[in-house]
């Protein structure tokens, strides 16, 4: 059975350093992985989404890897700002036909000005 | 203006008292979910739909219906609510990405309280 663990659960930086953040998963059989943000009280946004066959993606000052073999993806975010202050979340997706997602717990980032 | 619409935003109901969850997209997707989240146990699916007419369990199932019968739209029943069901709902759509599931959009969620 799939599992998705994000260690640490909470992160607190100060602003303009650069950071990464861990997504792991048991089932190196994936077809996408995607990194989501949620701020408090509201809906997840959807920040990168990496396919199988892909090593990385970037948005702006967000970059995302993924190593299927070693089961890890890692985001990203450079030059921190007290508005990246949410939670992010990773999910994955086991196979193009299916609709499952499994979902990590998330990592509370807190940037401080 | 592409999104995902729920409805209510905000619902306490009492044990037993069914209620209908909407949830609405305007973008044409043919993939849409559902999903609850809970302190300590993060998003966990409830059901998925693949197509209109298409619907299929996620992990977490019970107590729940749901019904695909047009296209944007993907309601979640709690037939008999009970309190253990209290929660924060999302609803997600996707659009089709490289022969499978894309970026998923999700709606700004549903508090539900069961007294």
């Amino acid at each position: 059975k799939q599992e998705v663990t994000q260690i640490p659960a909470a992160l607190s930086v100060p602003e303009g350093e650069n950071l990464v953040l861990n997504c792991s998963f048991t089932d190196s059989a994936i077809y996408n992985l995607q990194w989501f943000r949620q701020d408090p009280g509201k809906g997840l946004t959807s920040l990168l989404l990496i396919q199988s066959s892909q090593r990385e993606q970037t948005s702006g000052r967000l970059n995302a890897s993924l190593d299927k073999s070693s089961g890890r993806s890692t985001l990203y975010i450079a030059a921190s700002q007290p508005g990246d202050s949410a939670t992010y979340l990773c999910a994955v997706r086991r196979s193009s036909n299916t609709g499952k997602l499994i979902f990590g717990q998330g990592t509370t980032l807190q940037v401080k000005p | 203006e592409a999104q995902v619409t729920q409805n209510p935003r905000y619902l306490i109901t009492v044990t037993g008292k069914k209620l209908t969850v909407t949830c609405s997209q305007n973008m044409n997707h043919e993939y849409m979910s559902w999903y609850r989240q809970d302190p300590g146990l993060g998003l966990r699916q409830i059901y998925y739909s693949m197509n209109v007419e298409v619907t299929d369990k996620g992990d977490v199932p019970e107590g729940y219906k749901v019904s695909r019968k047009e296209k944007r739209n993907f309601p979640l029943i709690l037939e008999s609510p009970s309190p253990n069901q209290t929660s924060l709902y999302f609803c997600a759509s996707s659009s089709p990405s490289g022969g499978g599931i894309g970026e998923l959009f999700f709606g700004e969620g549903s508090r539900l309280t069961v007294l």
